[in-house]
């Protein structure tokens, strides 16, 4: 159980178009998911938080119209990197705490998305 | 601010030894803490958390790891090394001010050598 997914699991794109990244829970609905991204060798730094239906809330240094984050339901977030630049090439993964969960601090990792800007 | 460190960016281990990945973190008060395991190109797995209660955790796999209020830390041990065991390895502290939130340390990358 607890399983989260995240299409594509890698992308390549040219600079200056827009890509648009998945993340699901597959067998639990999520009333919260997060986003992060990890540089090469690097650790997983969080850039949002999204609760379903509302906005999401954006960490410190993290531009809120080049990442646009939609939490449309329960079991999907979206997360879509506009105007990308070889700069966003990265690891995104999100992460989804269950609905319901009293454990704030529970969440499950999906796989990871690999983004490559050319 | 609440940060984790973890000593050593790179630890390489014989295979049947122990295997020791050192997390301290600073915090105004005892957070709850995390090992993950992140294997190539892949998402994390939790391998064992503190909350309360007891302070020797026993996860996944055949690691355990014991919190240490007085010196901060919540060090990951393993007895025998294994060749699967191989992959990059994060502590995390719940962020105290919510709670919801994780915050992950740098990283350690450890190998195997057979």
């Amino acid at each position: 159980g607890a399983v989260v997914s995240q299409h594509p699991s890698w992308v390549i794109c040219k600079s200056g178009t827009s890509v648009k990244i998945e993340c699901r829970s597959l067998d639990f609905q999520a009333t919260t998911m997060f986003w992060y991204r990890q540089f090469p060798k690097q650790s997983l730094m969080l850039m949002a938080t999204s609760n379903e239906g509302s906005k999401a809330t954006y960490e410190q240094g993290v531009e809120k119209d080049k990442f646009l984050i939609n939490h449309a339901s329960l079991t999907l977030s979206t997360l879509t990197v506009t105007s990308a630049h070889p700069e966003d090439s990265s690891f995104y993964i999100c992460s989804a705490r269950p609905k319901g969960g009293v454990k704030l601090y529970e969440q499950y990792f999906g796989p990871g998305t690999r983004l490559t800007v050319t | 601010a609440q940060s984790v460190t973890q000593l050593g960016s790179h630890v390489s281990v014989s295979e049947g030894a122990l295997v020791l990945l050192r997390c301290n973190y600073s915090s105004s008060v005892p957070p709850y803490l995390f090992w993950y395991v992140q294997y190539p190109n892949q998402g994390l797995q939790l391998l064992l958390k503190y909350t309360t209660g007891a302070t020797l955790v026993k996860g996944i796999n055949g690691f355990e790891a014991e919190f240490k209020k007085s010196e901060t830390s919540f060090h990951l041990t393993k007895p025998s090394a294994h060749m699967s065991d191989a992959a990059e390895y994060f502590c995390a502290v719940s962020d105290v001010t919510s709670y919801d939130k994780v915050i992950f340390g740098p990283g350690t990358s450890l190998s195997v050598i057979p």
